[in-house]
């Protein structure tokens, strides 16, 4: 079971849009559309905030959006804001009933 | 109100058993419609899927754990718990519970997350 492939860091101004990128293998990001992400601020429990690759839950804002081509998957983000900054960490089904997480991404909002 | 919270013990001692509760609120772990999930996350590590059990007691493990790992249910308590046996320095993490819905691949809800720090 090995950490999907996240970028330590991205970084954007408000306003402006970033992606996240996620890359797995064909055991899990390439054969499932089952992957998830998450927002993690510091002393707070984690946020779903897309699944099943491209979904948003309720309350979700839809400047978030997720996509996946291959074994990569990709988080967006549009019309960056100051709460936006957090960490991002994806995730995927791997069959055998098991999760695998990527090793997360720092947004930084400039 | 709908909630996870995490307890258990700041330090254990190298070589120690850990054991963490997750206590549920506003949802019933009876139904069975959920799968329930520990998670950690080491210092400047990503996350990492540790095992989730479902109601009926059955369990997964991330294998790297399999050989250490417990995860046991108490429906009275509504409360579901983490055993984590011959703990070392690398299991020093930020341990997470998480629910599933059945047969779904993300998480919908966590709790906040507990410290455990191994040092002697």
């Amino acid at each position: 079971q090995s950490a999907l492939t996240q970028p330590r860091s991205v970084s954007g101004s408000p306003g402006q849009s970033v992606t996240i990128s996620c890359s797995g293998t064909s055991s899990d990001v390439g054969g499932y559309d089952y992957v998830s992400w998450y927002q993690l601020h510091p002393g707070k429990a984690p946020n779903l905030i897309i699944y099943d690759v491209t979904v948003r839950p309720s309350g979700v804002p839809d400047r978030f959006s997720g996509s996946k081509s291959g074994n990569t998957a990709s988080l967006t983000i549009s019309g960056l804001q100051a709460e936006d900054e957090a960490d991002y960490y994806c995730s995927s089904y791997e069959g055998n009933y098991q999760w695998v997480f990527g090793g997360g991404t720092t947004l930084t909002v400039l | 109100q709908l909630q996870l919270q995490e307890s258990g013990p700041g330090l254990v001692k190298p070589s120690q058993t850990l054991s963490l509760s997750c206590a549920v609120s506003g949802d019933s772990i009876s139904t069975g419609r959920h799968s329930w999930s520990w998670i950690r996350q080491a210092p400047g590590r990503g996350l990492e899927w540790v095992g989730y059990i479902y109601h009926s007691g059955d369990t997964y493990y991330n294998p790297s754990l399999k050989s250490r790992v417990t995860i046991s249910i108490n429906t009275t308590k509504n409360q579901f718990s983490l055993r984590l046996t011959s703990m070392a320095a690398e299991d020093s993490a930020v341990y997470y519970c998480a629910r599933a819905l059945k047969w779904t691949w993300y998480f919908d809800l966590w709790g906040r997350g507990t410290l455990v720090t191994v040092s002697s």
